[in-house]
């Protein structure tokens, strides 16, 4: 069976200033792992993706994330907030197995503080 | 723009009605996804289809149903509805069964 935590269901920081959005997942299979961004009103967008190749993975808008096995977390992170990435993100595992589903994390809403 | 359409975009209805939610993956996708969005559940994961076949089931409601057609088009059919089943319902698609996918902008149904 697989799970995802998202550790933070709100997290705030000032523009400029570094994000970090924790995630942790188990899984008994080879997981696939994503994050999406959604916007307020908005359907979910993509960010960055692991499938298994480099363990760090770049995303759009500057976001990355690293794949730990060690400690089974995928966060994500930035080095400078913008206004323009307050929005709700979502971490997700998937797998190969059958019998796995893909499971979609609570979500961490993002504030940026001027 | 994420390639999938979702119509319509806004829906009001009564209780006890029926709606039908219809949405078209991006090309060559096969795979097609219903979530449910509100306020107090957060984003919850409903029916999965592949092909034309129902590949994965999630916290769906005996009132609601969906289907795959052959031209890969989805629909989500809401019956009974109550005021508990106003929120965004989201489709997404992708090539593979596990593989990323790609959001439509939703539907906003609202039940009075």
């Amino acid at each position: 069976a697989q799970s995802v935590t998202q550790l933070d269901s709100h997290v705030s920081v000032s523009e400029g200033t570094p994000v970090l959005l924790r995630c942790n997942y188990s899984s008994s299979y080879s997981p696939s792992l994503f994050w999406y961004v959604q916007h307020p009103n908005k359907g979910l967008q993509l960010l960055l993706k692991y499938t298994s190749a480099a363990t760090l993975v770049k995303g759009i808008n500057g976001f990355e994330a690293e794949f730990k096995k060690s400690e089974t977390s995928f966060h994500l992170t930035k080095p400078s907030a913008h206004m323009s990435d307050a929005a709700e993100y979502f971490c997700v595992v998937s797998s190969m197995n059958r019998d796995d589903k893909i499971i979609f994390g609570k979500g961490t809403r993002l504030h940026i503080l001027p | 723009d994420s390639g999938v359409t979702q119509t319509p975009k806004h829906l009001i209805t009564a209780t006890g009605q029926r709606v039908t939610l219809r949405c078209s993956p991006r090309s060559g996708d096969l795979s097609v996804y219903w979530y449910q969005q509100s306020l107090d559940q957060g984003l919850q994961f409903l029916i999965q289809y592949y092909n034309g076949e129902e590949r994965a089931k999630g916290n769906i409601l005996e009132r609601f149903s969906a289907q795959q057609f052959p031209d890969l088009h989805s629909e989500l059919n809401l019956s009974s509805l109550e005021l508990g089943d106003s929120a965004l319902y989201f489709c997404a698609s992708s090539v593979r069964i596990y593989s990323e996918q790609f959001f439509g902008p939703g539907t906003r149904l609202t039940v009075l």
